[in-house]
């Protein structure tokens, strides 16, 4: 089982949706990642959390350590924001990241 | 681009052919990292760099050997590969190790024949 799990593993919306992924991790943590993987394969990293809420334009995140999870939201979906959307934490053994699988987004116009 | 390079894009290779991934940076990062990615399996830390030394060898078999010349260049010697092998490789680099500011290469695609 891994350590970081992700939810949905896939999401198709219609634009201007507003969009929920989940990321549940099993490990204590000092910090979580969002990170988002174009076709083609490179990642930029959107968000790093060690708690509560942070907002970049249409994007949101928010973390709750005790509850162990985090969402991601885009408000106003748009087809460029299709893309896979990956949650990673640090913790446990060092030099670490773990990954969750990733959730891939479809947006269609 | 995001700072971190990475050549070839793609790359198609024998299983008895020696190649080399390699990976640059200058962004001023003292901490570089290989990650794999293979289908519908999570990133998988391979290897990394603190300062040019070797600090994290994730159990990755011997066909797979880096290299870190200096601060800004990372390389990762193939030799001998398996099909099983075929993935995305990617390489980061963070300000030092640690939980922070991570910048990711567009990565590989290598594929094994």
């Amino acid at each position: 089982k891994n350590e970081v799990e992700q939810s949905p593993q896939n999401l198709t919306a219609q634009e201007g949706e507003f969009i929920t992924i989940n990321c549940s991790y099993s490990v204590g943590i000092s910090a979580l990642h969002w990170l988002q993987q174009h076709p083609g394969g490179g990642i930029v990293s959107l968000f790093m959390l060690s708690s509560g809420k942070k907002k970049h334009g249409r994007l949101i995140a928010t973390i709750n350590i005790q509850e162990k999870h985090s969402s991601l939201h885009i408000t106003a979906s748009h087809p460029r924001d299709s893309a896979v959307y990956i949650c990673a934490v640090w913790g446990g053994s060092n030099y670490k990241l773990t990954f969750g699988k990733g959730t891939l987004l479809t947006v269609n116009p | 681009e995001t700072g971190v390079t990475q050549t070839p894009r793609h790359l198609v290779m024998g299983m008895t052919n020696k190649k080399s991934l390699k990976c640059e940076q200058h962004l001023g990062h003292n901490a570089m990292y290989w990650y794999k990615q293979s289908a519908k399996k999570p990133l998988e830390l391979m290897f990394v760099y603190s300062l040019e030394e070797r600090v994290e060898n994730n159990s990755v078999p011997s066909r797979f050997s880096p290299e870190c010349p200096n601060s800004s260049h990372l390389f990762l010697h193939l030799h001998t590969l398996q099909p099983e092998d075929s993935a995305l490789y990617l390489c980061a680099s963070s300000q030092d190790p640690g939980p922070y500011g991570y910048t990711f290469g567009s990565g590989t695609r290598l594929t094994v024949v």
